[in-house]
């Protein structure tokens, strides 16, 4: 089954604790992207790769990292989590940047 | 003016009913269009994507892009209960001229309930 898989799917952690969302696909997919959705503000595109070691900033990068190392992997690293940080995320992967995207199920992430 | 504007509603109708569900856009640059809907704690799924003006089809739903106005639309025929979800337009896009960033911008969603 195509699937986009994000773990974990809820974290409640504390400011500065660094943790790493993890994802994967299985489409062999080019592109892939993360979001985070907020009430009022909808999703906002926050890094993209377009391939293994490329990869670019999106609408709100500040405070996150990223890294492409294998084509099915695109972890979200927040080194210095803070509460303006807490926010459902979503990983997607596509054929290419403007193919349709396949979305994982969210990780809600909270920062005390 | 935001990149992509859409109605955050909410919009409540009976079953059975024809629901429109609009966004518009300002850079006539875009191309590509698409819509997803989000259904609660699950992450988006595709429904249309559409790279011309005019009129696509899938089932009961109906995808419209006129490019001139900066409008797109998605009806949805004969309403079901199961069709209560948050949709969300999408547009991805080349971000400067040489064309190597890129982008996805989404409209904000609009939350549909329909009632039986």
């Amino acid at each position: 089954e195509a699937q986009v898989t994000q773990n974990p799917r809820y974290l409640i952690t504390v400011t500065g604790k660094k943790l790493t969302v993890t994802c994967s696909q299985n489409m062999n997919h080019e592109y892939m992207s993360w979001y985070r959705q907020d009430p009022g503000l909808g999703l906002r595109q926050i890094y993209y790769s377009m391939n293994v070691e490329v990869t670019d900033k999106g609408d709100v990068p500040e405070g996150y990292k990223v890294s492409r190392k294998e084509k099915r992997n695109f972890p979200l690293i927040l080194e210095s989590p803070s509460p303006n940080q807490t926010s459902l995320y979503f990983c997607a992967s596509s054929s290419d940047w403007n193919q349709p995207q396949h979305f994982g199920d969210g990780t809600r992430l909270s920062i005390l | 003016q935001k990149e992509v504007e859409q109605d955050p509603g909410p919009l409540s109708v009976p079953e059975g009913a024809i629901v429109s569900l609009n966004c518009t856009y300002s850079n006539s640059a875009f191309q590509y269009f698409m819509w997803y809907r989000q259904y609660s704690r699950k992450g988006p799924e595709l429904l249309m994507y559409t790279y011309s003006s005019g009129n696509k089809e899938d089932g009961r739903f109906t995808a419209q892009v006129d490019k001139s106005s900066k409008y797109i639309s998605l009806f949805i025929r004969d309403s079901q209960p199961s069709d209560s979800a948050t949709y969300l337009c999408a547009m991805p896009h080349t971000i400067n001229s040489g064309g190597s960033n890129y982008k996805l911008t989404f409209g904000k969603g609009t939350l549909l309930t329909v009632n039986p």
